[in-house]
């Protein structure tokens, strides 16, 4: 069974603290994604990788950055929080191999609220 | 760029009521297109997919059909039951590399 997990689920923080938000999966999958959810927004990417080393920017990258130093990780750094960026965040995998059919296969999320 | 819109906002149906969810999507070429379902308090789920026109995608009762030409991907079942209340995404894939790009969502509620 495919498996995303991400820490924590939930977190406050303040603005100009630093956040970090953690991705865990054991699909093996090379491609893995962060998305944040708002209302009228539906999922918007923010970066991705295609493996180890290597990170994207998405849609809205500003103001995160991106770590993946395995396989198996992948976080999402908030240097700076700001209000703006309260929100719930997903993390995804994909397996490359299955090209553009291949599905993505989401954690259960984190609820960020910066105060 | 790619792009995704789908029926905007809610829908609201009294079980065994059919449904629709509008799609649509630009993009060139065939890209492959996607619905994702979302359960209050979980993370989006695959639920099918179809990669080219005229194919049929279903799972657990819905279903949509590529329509090239309209450029849509409609989802639709036949008898919603509550358990199907949940928010609906359409989505696109335009290559190999390329990222999915998602609708805003559509909030199904079932009511019983």
């Amino acid at each position: 069974e495919a498996a995303v997990t991400q820490s924590p689920r939930n977190k406050v923080a303040v603005t100009g603290g630093k956040v970090t938000l953690s991705c865990n999966q054991t699909n093996n999958h090379n491609n893995m994604y962060w998305y944040r959810q708002d209302t009228g927004h539906g999922l918007r990417l923010i970066h991705y990788s295609y493996g180890a080393g290597s990170t994207e920017k998405g849609d809205i990258p500003d103001g995160y950055k991106a770590s993946r130093p395995s396989q198996e990780n992948f976080s999402l750094i908030l240097e700076l929080a700001t209000p703006s960026q309260t929100s719930v965040y997903f993390c995804a995998s994909g397996d490359a191999l299955g090209g553009p059919y291949a599905e993505q296969f989401f954690g259960p999320g984190t609820r960020l609220t910066v105060l | 760029g790619d792009s995704v819109t789908q029926t905007e906002g809610q829908v609201a149906l009294s079980e065994e009521d059919f449904l629709t969810i509008h799609c649509n999507y630009s993009a060139s070429g065939y890209p492959a297109l996607f619905w994702y379902v979302q359960y209050p308090g979980e993370g989006p789920q695959f639920l099918f997919r179809a990669s080219r026109d005229k194919e049929k995608g279903s799972s657990r009762g819905f279903e949509a059909t590529y329509n090239k030409e309209a450029t849509s991907f409609h989802l639709q079942k036949a008898s919603v039951q509550e358990s199907d209340s949940a928010v609906y995404y359409c989505a696109l894939r335009g290559s190999a590399l390329g990222r999915l790009h998602f609708g805003a969502g559509t909030q199904l509620i079932v009511i019983p």
